[in-house]
């Protein structure tokens, strides 16, 4: 089975530090996603990745960068965490004709 | 554009009762479908996928799901729900390109 391993599943920071979420699939997928998740408003994509060093800009990319340097690993990053970017980040990856994605377990940043 | 409407928020449905969630969607093109099911503080988990074929789809934990492309559904089904379906469960589609559009997630509570 594909795994998505997202590193932290809690993670508390302070407002204004610079913070990496990293996301490691072992499938060999090309695809690669990261989404937020608040309450009512479902996943957005915050932005999304197609191959190495490739990135899109997904709906709600303001406040956030990220890096593919490696095929397996996609790293979200905010630049200067804010509380309005406390939330549940998901990562998933896509192989090529699969269709379907396979979600990491989450990471649930708070920032204070 | 793609999108996909739950229009239901909350499910509630007794234990040992029949039990559906809803799923419209909305693409240009065949669509593929999928549900899949997140329990609290974890990613989600994939339920089942309709591609292409047999317009009803078995997955995961007894569940089904039947694709009607006229009335452009697919909604989730199981026979006889359990205390331990209850969660959170979101519809996606896509057609074409490889993302998928998620809908906001419904929460079902099986009661005891």
């Amino acid at each position: 089975d594909v795994k998505v391993t997202q590193s932290s599943r809690y993670l508390v920071k302070r407002t204004g530090e610079k913070v990496f979420l990293e996301c490691v699939q072992d499938m060999d997928h090309e695809n690669m996603f990261w989404y937020r998740q608040d309450p009512g408003l479902g996943l957005r994509l915050i932005y999304f990745s197609y191959d190495v060093k490739m990135k899109e800009k997904g709906d709600i990319p303001e406040g956030y960068s990220v890096s593919r340097e490696k095929k397996e690993r996609f790293s979200l990053i905010l630049e200067s965490a804010s509380t309005n970017q406390t939330s549940m980040y998901l990562c998933a990856s896509q192989g090529q004709g699969n269709y379907g994605y396979t979600f990491g377990s989450g990471t649930r940043l708070t920032v204070v | 554009a793609q999108s996909v409407a739950q229009p239901e928020d909350q499910v509630n449905v007794a234990e040992g009762n029949p039990l559906t969630v809803k799923c419209t969607y909305s693409v240009s093109g065949n669509p593929y479908l999928f549900w899949y099911v997140q329990y609290p503080n974890r990613g989600l988990q994939f339920l089942l996928k309709y591609i292409t074929g047999d317009n009803l789809v078995k997955g995961s934990y007894g569940f089904e799901a039947e694709f009607n492309k006229s009335q452009t559904s697919f909604h989730l089904k199981k026979p006889s729900a359990l205390v331990s379906d209850s969660a959170l469960y979101f519809c996606a589609v896509g057609a074409g390109s490889y993302q998928l559009t998620f809908g906001k997630g419904t929460k079902l509570s099986v009661i005891p």
